[in-house]
């Protein structure tokens, strides 16, 4: 176990819905990130939040946005929903430093119909 | 834009063979971490390499930072069905972390 909890850990939405998904950080980590993981393809980097403001984003749409609370979890929120927003979206929490390892969530499987 | 390739995208091996998955990257990378996925589960780290030339062990794996800082070995040596799993890396740049292709290793008893 990471200490890394997502929920929920299946979602069924249709396309143009809004979901919003959750991440606990692990004790002591004040550094939160988000990825996308469709099937059979490597984690792609959404964003990070480092207490409580982002920090870094990847070549996701405005529509993906997020948030920290000052207890580190985290939420990722997803607007007007699309198929290919399907996939498994995984949370991982680091201690903040630049090198620090990424502990990893169950992740939450997403799919939009 | 940034990528991090990995090959090769399948790797079936008899137990007992050894096993290497290479990593490479557009750009320098201010480190690289390895993590393993195996079916249905979510990445477990491995280890991180920061330093040009860096190679490190844990016990038969090695992992090995290139000198220019874009690209990345893990070796499995004599691979046992516990290996059995996706190997990926993910390399960081800035606060900008990608994550390899990935290589899916399959161990044959």
């Amino acid at each position: 176990e990471t200490g890394v909890t997502q929920s929920p850990t299946h979602l069924i939405k249709t396309r143009g819905q809004q979901v919003t998904l959750r991440c606990s950080s692990q004790s002591g980590h004040n550094t939160v990130s988000w990825y996308q993981q469709a099937l059979g393809q490597g984690p792609q980097f959404i964003f990070q939040y480092y207490r409580e403001e982002e920090n870094g984003r990847g070549n996701f749409p405005p529509r993906f946005s997020g948030l920290q609370f000052p207890n580190y979890s985290s939420e990722l929120n997803v607007n007007a929903l699309e198929l290919d927003d399907s996939a498994l979206y995984l949370c991982a929490s680091s201690g903040g430093l630049p090198r620090a390892e990424a502990f990893f969530g169950q992740g939450t499987r997403l799919t939009v119909v | 834009g940034q990528q991090v390739m990995q090959i090769p995208q399948y790797q079936h091996v008899q137990e007992g063979e050894d096993f290497t998955t290479y990593c490479n990257s557009s750009t320098t990378l201010s480190n690289i971490q390895w993590y393993k996925q195996r079916p249905g589960g979510h990445p477990v780290f491995l280890i991180q390499l920061v330093k040009s030339g860096e190679v490190k062990k844990q016990k038969r794996l090695t992992f090995q930072f290139g000198e220019a800082k874009k690209n990345s070995s893990l070796h499995i040596t004599a691979t046992q069905t516990t290996d059995v799993g996706t190997y990926f890396c993910a390399g960081r740049t800035g606060n900008q972390f990608y994550f390899g292709t990935g290589t899916s290793l399959t161990v044959i008893p």
